[in-house]
């Protein structure tokens, strides 16, 4: 069975403080795929980032930047100088490599950035 | 192009009425996924469809929760009788065959009083 483990329930930052968001994940597949989605208070969920199992080279993307590392089965995500608008539930997900299976989502992270 | 369209964005209704909840996917996608979201439980898949057909429904919570996709563009979640603790966000989100990222809809707000 495929699990995602977010452990931090809430983070509160300073703004232009940096924050990492912890993800956790179970698979015995050998090959999968993992995401990140942000949840603003608007309510949508929106797609940020996708890597594949083979490719462990972590990914920057102007403040955002993702840590992947197979062999404590983590996918990190790290916001640097973080604003405001940063505020959102933040969730990771994960699906068999297959594709033809749905994404098995964490419990999301709550990040509040304080002005 | 249109994202996934949810319709109603809210809906209020009181126990034991009948509720339907309507998804446009985006065109040409050929898998549909319905999820609820409460606080204690998070983001939970309810059904899938692929190219209309129901692949798993193992997360719809009971027999009082059914849905349909009578064809590419068109989806709905029904449950009835509704009761309180199916209050929740129900969202709807698609994908292509190939691509594996879902898009995702604005979600509907339920509250069942």
């Amino acid at each position: 069975a495929q699990k995602v483990t977010q452990a931090q329930t809430e983070i509160s930052v300073v703004e232009k403080e940096d924050v990492t968001l912890d993800c956790v994940y179970e698979t015995r597949d050998t090959t999968y795929y993992l995401f990140w989605y942000k949840q603003p208070p608007s309510g949508e969920l929106v797609f940020l980032i996708r890597r594949n199992s083979f490719d462990e080279q972590n990914e920057i993307s102007g403040r955002y930047s993702w840590n992947f590392q197979k062999s404590t089965s983590s996918f990190n995500f790290t916001i640097t100088a973080s604003q405001v608008v940063d505020s959102a539930v933040y969730f990771c997900a994960l699906s068999r490599y297959s594709g033809n299976t749905p994404l098995v989502f964490g419990k999301g992270t709550r990040l509040s950035v304080i002005a | 192009d249109a994202g996934v369209i949810q319709s109603p964005r809210h809906e209020v209704t009181e126990m034991g009425q009948e509720v339907t909840l309507r998804c446009k996917p985006i065109s040409g996608h050929d898998y549909l996924f319905w999820y609820r979201q409460t606080m204690m439980r998070g983001l939970e898949l309810l059904i899938y469809f692929n190219n209309n057909v129901p692949i798993d429904d193992s997360g719809m919570p009971e027999d009082r929760f059914s849905a349909k996709m009578p064809n590419a563009s068109f989806s709905t979640l029904k449950i009835q009788p509704s009761e309180p603790r199916d209050s929740a966000v129900y969202f709807c989100a698609s994908r292509t065959a190939r691509g594996l990222e879902q898009f995702f809809g604005p979600g509907t707000r339920l509250t069942v009083l």
